[in-house]
C-alpha cells in the first residue's frame, strides 16, 4: 500500500477563500483522523471518523470548518471562508481498530 | 481529559551518546502508547507501538519501555547518530480512541 495520501501538498490561498484539502486513507483501515499542527499549539485533532461516520468532531475550530467521509477511501476537509489563522499543516492519519496510526504527508496552508 | 507532556523540549547530543526522551500523561486507563519521528517539513514515522500489557518494546537501537500505572513512557535510543535528529513525539489515545499528542522533544545529534 502506498500509505496515507494527501492533497494537495502545498496550499496558497486568499483570505475568504475555500479550502479544500484531500485524504485517501490507508486500504482496509477503519479509522480516519484529521490533526492540525502549528508551532504554537503542537497537533491538534480536529475530528475523527469510524466506518465513515463522524464520531469526534469537538476540535473543529470554528463552523467554518467541515469534514466529511463518503466512502472509506476519501475524506475531505474544507474550510469556507479561510483566514489567516487557518494557515497551519494538516494532517491526516489512519488506522485498523486499536493499532499503530499511520499518517500521511500533510498539507501546508497559507493563507494570506 | 488527556494529557501528556514531554520532557525535555530540545535536546543536543555528541553522536555516539545513549539518550533517553520523556513521555508523560494523565489518564492511565489507555490501551497503548505510541512514539513517532518527524522530520523538518516532512509528516509522522511510526516508531514504535507499546501495548498496555507490554512494558517494553524494542525496535533496533530503539526501546521504549510503559509504566501504565505511574503514567510514564520513555524511549531509549542506543549509540545516537546524526541521522537520529528530529522530533520524537509521544502519542496516547483519549477516550479509548483519538490520539493526543505531546509537543515533542527536538534531539540534534553532532558528528
Amino acid at each position: 500500500d502506498a500509505g496515507v495520501i494527501q492533497s494537495p501538498r502545498h496550499e496558497v490561498t486568499e483570505m475568504g477563500q475555500e479550502v479544500t484539502l484531500r485524504c485517501k486513507p490507508i486500504s482496509g483501515h477503519d479509522y480516519l483522523f484529521w490533526y492540525r499542527q502549528t508551532m504554537m499549539r503542537g497537533l491538534e485533532l480536529l475530528i475523527y471518523f469510524n466506518n465513515n461516520v463522524p464520531i469526534d468532531d469537538s476540535g473543529m475550530p470554528e463552523d467554518r470548518f467541515s469534514a466529511k467521509m463518503p466512502n472509506a477511501s476519501f475524506s475531505t476537509l474544507k474550510i469556507q471562508p479561510s483566514e489567516p489563522r487557518d494557515s497551519a499543516v494538516y494532517f491526516c492519519a489512519s488506522r485498523i481498530e486499536e493499532t499503530e496510526a499511520f499518517f500521511g504527508q500533510g498539507t501546508r496552508l497559507t493563507v494570506v | 481529559k488527556q494529557e501528556v507532556t514531554q520532557i525535555p523540549a530540545a535536546l543536543s547530543v555528541p553522536e555516539g551518546e545513549n539518550l533517553v526522551l520523556n513521555c508523560s500523561f494523565t489518564d492511565s486507563a489507555i490501551y497503548n502508547l505510541q512514539w513517532f519521528r518527524q522530520d523538518p517539513g516532512k509528516g509522522l514515522t511510526s516508531l514504535l507501538l507499546i501495548q498496555s500489557s507490554q512494558r517494553e518494546q524494542t525496535s533496533g537501537r530503539l526501546n521504549a519501555s510503559l509504566d501504565k500505572s505511574s503514567g510514564r513512557s520513555t524511549l531509549y535510543i542506543a549509540a545516537s547518530q546524526p541521522g537520529d535528529s528530529a522530533t520524537y513525539l509521544c502519542a496516547v489515545p483519549q477516550a479509548g480512541t483519538a490520539l493526543i499528542f505531546g509537543k515533542g522533544t527536538t534531539l540534534s545529534v553532532s558528528s
